[in-house]
């Protein structure tokens, strides 16, 4: 039972223009969301996180919707540079999900590839 | 700079030959949690540290354990490695209740 999905594998866009990658949770206890970006050979880093108490957070070119009705949630780049190009996670949580440690479910991953 | 740092970055075992796979960080978390990547699949928890209190998935195989010396240190150990347990192996550390995890660049386990 997948609770987090990513359903688009991989997405490609043009340098300069804006990058959206979805995802779609099941789980309502769901309260906190992070985007994870990953290289490959290398771990994920994080990127950007929301609280389930916002709809918008933004950080430089990256920005995160939350749409709890729809429980959706989007990452947008604007632009997107040939840099971004990497698997993109999704991933959440639920406080106390795990005890005091708040485990995280990922989605499966959208590889996102900027061609300049 | 504080991190976590995973060794070795890549590893050859034979089938059914034991495999330790080492983690250390530099950030003073007290969690500490180690994830089964395949491709294309997302990262599967298979147990974590809080402190020295072990918590494992109940879908994590026999053949997987941990250990934690200290804070800084967490292994992995896979008694008897097959075809399948080849995969990617992320450890990540966080704080106790913190919402966000981070992660060493994962060590590539190749079972032959």
């Amino acid at each position: 039972d997948q609770q987090v999905k990513q359903n688009s594998p991989s997405l490609s866009v043009q340098e300069g223009r804006i990058s959206i990658l979805n995802c779609d949770y099941t789980n309502s206890m769901f309260d906190y969301f992070l985007w994870y970006k990953k290289y490959p050979a290398e771990g994920p880093t994080f990127l950007i996180s929301i609280s389930s108490i916002k709809d918008k957070n933004e950080d430089g070119r990256f920005t995160v919707f939350l749409n709890k009705s729809a429980k959706h949630l989007s990452l947008h780049i604007v632009p997107s540079q040939p840099g971004d190009s990497a698997v993109y996670f999704c991933a959440a949580s639920a406080r106390g999900y795990g005890g005091a440690t708040n485990k995280l479910i990922f989605g499966t991953g959208t590889l996102l590839a900027v061609q300049p | 700079d504080a991190m976590v740092i995973q060794n070795p970055r890549y590893q050859v075992t034979q089938f059914g030959k034991p495999v330790t796979l080492s983690c250390s960080q530099t950030l003073n978390h007290n969690v500490m949690y180690w994830y089964q990547q395949k491709s294309s699949q997302a990262p599967k928890l298979l147990f974590h540290y809080y402190d020295k209190d072990f918590n494992n998935e109940a879908d994590t195989p026999d053949n997987f354990q941990s250990r934690r010396p200290n804070t800084s240190f967490c292994f992995l150990d896979i008694r008897s490695p097959g075809l399948g347990d080849a995969a990617m192996y992320l450890c990540a550390t966080s704080i106790a209740g913190g919402r966000s995890q981070y992660f060493g660049p994962g060590t590539r386990l190749l079972v032959l």
